[in-house]
């Protein structure tokens, strides 16, 4: 079945460094969407992804999909302590049947020293 | 409009138990998906409903099962509680995983099996 692997597992920053998580398949994606879970919290949606190449940005997040759309990452410039929770990627096959379904990578724990 | 809600939001349980968590998804949201979450494995797919019709299954035993009614709302059920069935179950709603769009997820159910 479709896998989609996410690294680091962890990554422990100082304020004011840079942050990047990837996020890989197994298969090609017609979208890929990233979340974003504080501590204690419940997933909260960020983004999708649906072009080839493409890139989005959002204030100091930047996204990115592969140009062969097995592979994305989510790169944060300058962490700030608001920034601190668990990143997830979220892949999706192509349309027809069971490739409906998100499967989702198990996320990058991002924490800031501050 | 309000948010997904889920009910109810804790539950401590012991094996052999069944237990039946509920989600009410966003006003006009006819997809509803469900996911374990847990420190290990973190987000799995169990089950998504659209319009009373489960459209997608993940890969958990038949112990997990589930439902949606005619107002959209949702119910999972898990017979003959394990203690590996401890975990944060959250459901998400969309208008229509098939498009794409945006999973709103609800704050979970913490379930404790003992």
């Amino acid at each position: 079945g479709q896998q989609v692997m996410q690294i680091p597992q962890y990554q422990h920053v100082q304020e004011g460094e840079d942050f990047t998580t990837y996020c890989n398949s197994s298969t090609t994606l017609s979208n890929i969407q990233w979340y974003k879970q504080r501590p204690g919290g419940h997933p909260v949606f960020l983004i999708q992804l649906v072009k080839s190449g493409e890139v989005k940005k959002q204030k100091r997040l930047t996204f990115q999909f592969g140009e062969a759309k097995k592979n994305s990452s989510l790169h944060i410039t300058a962490t700030q302590t608001t920034d601190v929770g668990t990143y997830f990627c979220a892949g999706r096959r192509g349309s027809g049947g069971s490739n409906y379904k998100l499967t989702f990578g198990k996320g990058t724990l991002l924490t800031v020293n501050p | 409009k309000a948010g997904v809600t889920q009910t109810p939001r804790y539950l401590i349980k012991t094996r052999g138990q069944q237990v039946t968590l509920s989600c009410s998804p966003i006003s006009g949201h006819r997809s509803v998906s469900w996911y374990q979450q847990t420190p290990g494995q973190g987000l799995q797919f169990l089950f998504e409903y659209f319009s009373e019709t489960q459209r997608n299954k993940g890969n958990f035993p038949g112990r997990f099962s589930g439902r949606q009614f005619s107002n959209s709302r949702s119910e999972m059920n898990v017979s003959t509680l394990e203690l590996g069935d401890s975990a944060l179950y959250l459901c998400a709603s969309s208008s229509d995983s098939r498009s794409g769009n945006e999973q709103f997820f609800g704050p979970g159910t913490r379930l404790t099996v003992l």
